[in-house]
């Protein structure tokens, strides 16, 4: 089964609007990471956030991560064309060292940017 | 620096038949992981492995196996190909999962007939 599920699963916006998008996941994680993927290529790391970590900032992404809840959103602010493609949330174990680095992905949010 | 390299790009198989998905990367990580991506399920890891030597199972390992005896490889076998391994498969690298993000090649789109 996955651990990440992202919500919602497409969100079309038009250029200079923000994307917000948010993951759930089950159990305890060591870190979270959002990677962005455009289509037919390979996934691209933009953010990554410690389980003692609330936000993170990275020029127009915005990641927060609330462990309370078991959950994290990613915040694109003035968002552009280029900005279309595929997110992804990756969680990792967090009960023991053993499974750091060891992610899984969900399904993805698919966002559409129109100028 | 190339990163992480994977071949082929595009293979295709009869059923039965075995074949190998290359994976090399060059920048010393010690991290590996094979994902398969189909549509509408995200990424399901395959096989992890946190240095040579050393390998792990990820969620969806059967009919398939890995071995790690270099840092630089991390090849995926395929033992008898099925249409259900019909996929896109991707290898990724980090110099450190637990702390830094990782490294994607750019996939192998795999077709079993």
């Amino acid at each position: 089964s996955q651990q990440g599920e992202e919500d919602p699963q497409a969100l079309s916006i038009q250029e200079g609007e923000n994307a917000t998008m948010n993951c759930s996941y089950k159990t305890s994680i060591n870190n979270l990471q959002w990677y962005r993927q455009n289509s037919g290529r390979g996934l691209v790391h933009l953010i990554l956030i410690r389980s003692n970590e609330r936000e993170k900032h990275s020029g127009r992404l915005r990641v927060t991560l609330d462990t309370s809840k078991k959950s994290s959103s990613l915040l694109i602010t003035a968002s552009r064309a280029a900005d279309t493609a595929s997110y992804f949330c990756a969680t990792d174990g967090g009960e023991t060292t053993d499974s750091w680095g060891k992610f899984q992905f969900g399904a993805g949010t698919q966002v559409v940017v129109t100028p | 620096n190339a990163g992480v390299t994977q071949t082929p790009k595009f293979q295709v198989l009869k059923t039965g038949q075995s074949m190998t998905l290359q994976c090399a990367q060059d920048m010393n990580h010690e991290y590996m992981s094979w994902y398969r991506q189909d549509p509408g399920m995200g990424l399901r890891l395959i096989h992890y492995s946190v240095g040579a030597g050393i390998t792990d199972q990820g969620e969806v390992p059967n009919g398939y196996n890995v071995s790690r005896s270099t840092t630089e490889d991390f090849p995926l076998r395929l033992l008898s190909a099925a249409p259900s391994q019909t996929s896109v498969y991707f290898c990724a690298s980090s110099y450190s999962g637990a702390f830094y993000g990782y490294t994607f090649g750019s996939g192998t789109r795999l077709t079993v007939v």
